[in-house]
């Protein structure tokens, strides 16, 4: 398996408060993505990394910020957590472009905001 | 806009059955067309990809028939078995891009 640790696994967090989910990688990957995955949804980009300090936009990312400091870490902020962010969160790593690349998974948090 | 619509959204077939599961795309421009896996509590996991050059790709029980004039393609599991009882996604994406986008999934389950 990929090495991917995803963290927390689970949270429970009240509306307005901020959040942040970390995705820690081994493999010394080039791309890391955070996504959602919600019911009747599938699974939606909200940012991915191209490299450290390279990040971009996905088709949901109002409400959502990401930093890469180090290629190992990425991290997904919830400025001021709201109810509809309720989710199961995934991120996933790439050592190439989404033409030619596996896209490997963590093992998802799921976040709860009350 | 770019997106996949995957159907059906769930799935019960009988042990030993054919699964089938179907994707259609609207961006000429996607190359890349992978399916995953998901069981529960687990991330997505890569079953099988195909690109446009072909119009069948087998592995095993898992078979990926693509249709490029009709911009389908789908996902069809052989002999399928309790085992194979997951989520499915298929996907789409296209060179010089570093983003996939995803069909909203499928439930399968299959009865013993």
């Amino acid at each position: 398996d990929a090495g991917i640790t995803q963290s927390p696994r689970h949270k429970v967090t009240e509306t307005g408060t901020p959040v942040t989910l970390r995705c820690h990688q081994t493999e010394n990957h080039r791309y890391m993505y955070w996504y959602r995955q919600d019911p009747g949804h599938g699974l939606r980009l909200i940012h991915y990394s191209y490299g450290v300090k390279d990040t971009d936009k996905g088709e949901v990312s109002d409400g959502y910020s990401v930093s890469r400091s180090k290629t190992e870490d990425f991290l997904l902020t919830l400025e001021s957590a709201t109810s509809s962010q309720t989710s199961v969160y995934f991120c996933a790593i790439s050592d190439s472009g989404a033409d030619t690349g596996e896209l490997f998974f963590g093992e998802g948090s799921r976040l709860t905001v009350l | 806009q770019q997106q996949v619509k995957q159907s059906p959204q769930s799935l019960i077939v009988q042990k030993g059955g054919i699964s089938i599961i179907n994707c259609a795309y609207e961006n000429t421009a996607f190359d890349y067309f992978p399916w995953y896996q998901q069981f529960p509590g687990k991330g997505p996991a890569l079953l099988i990809a195909i690109r446009p050059d072909v119009s069948e790709k087998k592995e095993g029980r898992f078979t990926i028939s693509f249709n490029k004039s009709a911009k389908q393609f789908s996902l069809h599991i052989m002999d399928s078995q309790p085992g194979d009882s997951a989520t499915y996604f298929c996907a789409a994406s296209h060179s010089g891009t570093y983003k996939y986008i995803f069909g909203t999934g499928t439930r399968l389950k299959v009865l013993a």
